[in-house]
């Protein structure tokens, strides 16, 4: 089945580590988006990218990295200059910009 | 910031038809509506757009008033696994545009047996 995947499901982290969040479709998708979700909030976006080797800030991407070196991946990091990293992490890709977002199903993020 | 209002709540009985009010009064000619519902700890799914005509799939209707500056969102016979928060947002398309979402903070259904 095509979709999106995000791996971990969970993830504990100490502060002060940078931490990496796994996104991969296999949908065949050209865009790609990170959201970030805190509790009895709406998704905010960190990072996205519409083609490969190519990415743009979204409205927090202060203590965030990306990449986009191939299509069906866009792997996040979280690094140590993220003040607040607990979260709920959110992937989604749509095949251009005016079909859809598909979703993964998260990964929560701890960090203590 | 989000372009739409919804309100925070709402209950509906099951088996019931659910009504999901939104407003986008700034909406530009170019801006669709999009409906996205997110149960918890789960991915938002989505579940329909539109520009100005009514849209209906096997998962809802969404019907646009004339002047396109509200909405509603119709779940025809609400399950109890309808239970979720709903989003309503508008979003620009077209070629030159990056294609993101802008969440607002949804609507809560609850609905009940």
């Amino acid at each position: 089945d095509g979709g999106i995947t995000q791996s971990p499901k969970y993830l504990f982290r100490k502060e002060g580590q940078n931490v990496t969040l796994s996104c991969e479709q296999n949908l065949n998708h050209d865009a790609m988006y990170w959201y970030r979700q805190d509790p009895g909030q709406g998704l905010r976006l960190i990072y996205y990218s519409q083609i490969v080797n190519d990415f743009q800030k979204g409205d927090i991407a202060e203590g965030y990295s990306v990449s986009r070196e191939k299509k069906e991946s866009f792997p996040l990091t979280v690094t140590s200059a993220q003040k607040n990293p607990t979260a709920f992490y959110l992937c989604a890709s749509c095949r251009q910009t005016n079909s859809p977002l598909h979703f993964g199903n998260g990964t929560r993020l701890t960090v203590t | 910031d989000a372009k739409t209002t919804q309100p925070p709540s709402m209950d509906c009985a099951e088996g019931r038809a659910a009504n999901l009010p939104c407003n986008h009064s700034t909406i530009s000619g170019n801006e669709y509506v999009y409906w996205y519902r997110q149960i918890h700890s789960q991915g938002p799914q989505y579940i329909i757009h539109g520009l100005k005509n009514n849209e209906t799939n096997e998962m809802a209707s969404l019907i646009i008033t004339e002047d396109r500056k509200s909405s509603t969102l119709i779940l025809p016979h609400a399950t109890l696994r309808d239970t979720a928060v709903y989003y309503c947002i508008v979003r620009v398309t077209g070629s030159s545009n990056t294609g993101k979402l802008i969440f607002g903070q949804g609507t809560t259904l609850q609905v009940k047996p």
